[in-house]
């Protein structure tokens, strides 16, 4: 079945640790995004991708980096500079110009 | 002003009615409209895209006005199940922002 699937649903980690989440896409898509949600917040967006090897900063690139190495891939990886690492991490991919986007389910990462 | 905003309720409406979101961009170059609906700790899911002629599906309506910037949706005869928050998006070449959401509780 097509579809977009993050890796591990839920993640734990020491603080000052890097981890990186993982994105996989069979969908074919060109672009694909990473958001961050707090509770009863909206989404943020982290970094997207139009292509491979490119990328672009969202609204709260920072204290986190990116690759586009696959067109498949998209993988986040959240450095010991993000000061508030807590969050619910969805990963999304989208088709031609104007279609929509397509989630994966999300992981949650807890920092302690 | 904040690309997109919505009014985060929560609207507390019963069983039966109709509900009425709103949603305003700031971008005039935006490009293609839709709403997502979130069920508590999941992630987003399409719910339908919004057109400038306006566009139903089931008991839902969407509207899009490009002069005024202005996006909504209407749910008529509103189920219990349609509980959760409705999120409003808004794309842009390949850069896709959402509204803060809107939270629907359905009363029985």
């Amino acid at each position: 079945d097509g579809g977009i699937t993050q890796s591990p649903k839920y993640l734990f980690r020491k603080e000052g640790q890097n981890v990186t989440l993982s994105c996989e896409q069979n969908l074919n898509h060109d672009a694909m995004y990473w958001y961050r949600q707090d509770p009863g917040q909206g989404l943020r967006l982290i970094y997207y991708s139009q292509i491979v090897n490119d990328f672009q900063k969202g609204d709260i690139a920072e204290g986190y980096s990116v690759s586009r190495e696959k067109k498949e891939s998209f993988p986040l990886t959240v450095t010991s500079a993000q000061k508030n690492p807590t969050a619910f991490y969805l990963c999304a991919s989208s088709g031609a110009r104007y279609t929509e986007a397509f989630f994966g389910q999300g992981t949650r990462l807890t920092v302690v | 002003r904040k690309e997109v905003e919505q009014d985060p309720g929560p609207f507390n409406v019963p069983e039966g009615a109709t509900v009425a979101f709103n949603c305003t961009y700031s971008n005039s170059a935006s490009q293609s409209f839709f709403w997502y609906r979130q069920d508590c700790r999941k992630e987003p899911k399409l719910l339908m895209s919004v057109y400038s002629s306006g566009n139903e599906d089931g008991r839902f309506t969407a509207q899009l006005n490009r002069a005024s910037q202005y996006i909504s949706l209407l749910i008529r005869d509103s189920k219990l199940s349609d509980s959760a928050t409705y999120l409003c998006v808004v794309k842009m070449d390949d850069k896709i922002i959402f509204g803060k959401g809107t939270r629907l509780h359905i009363l029985p």
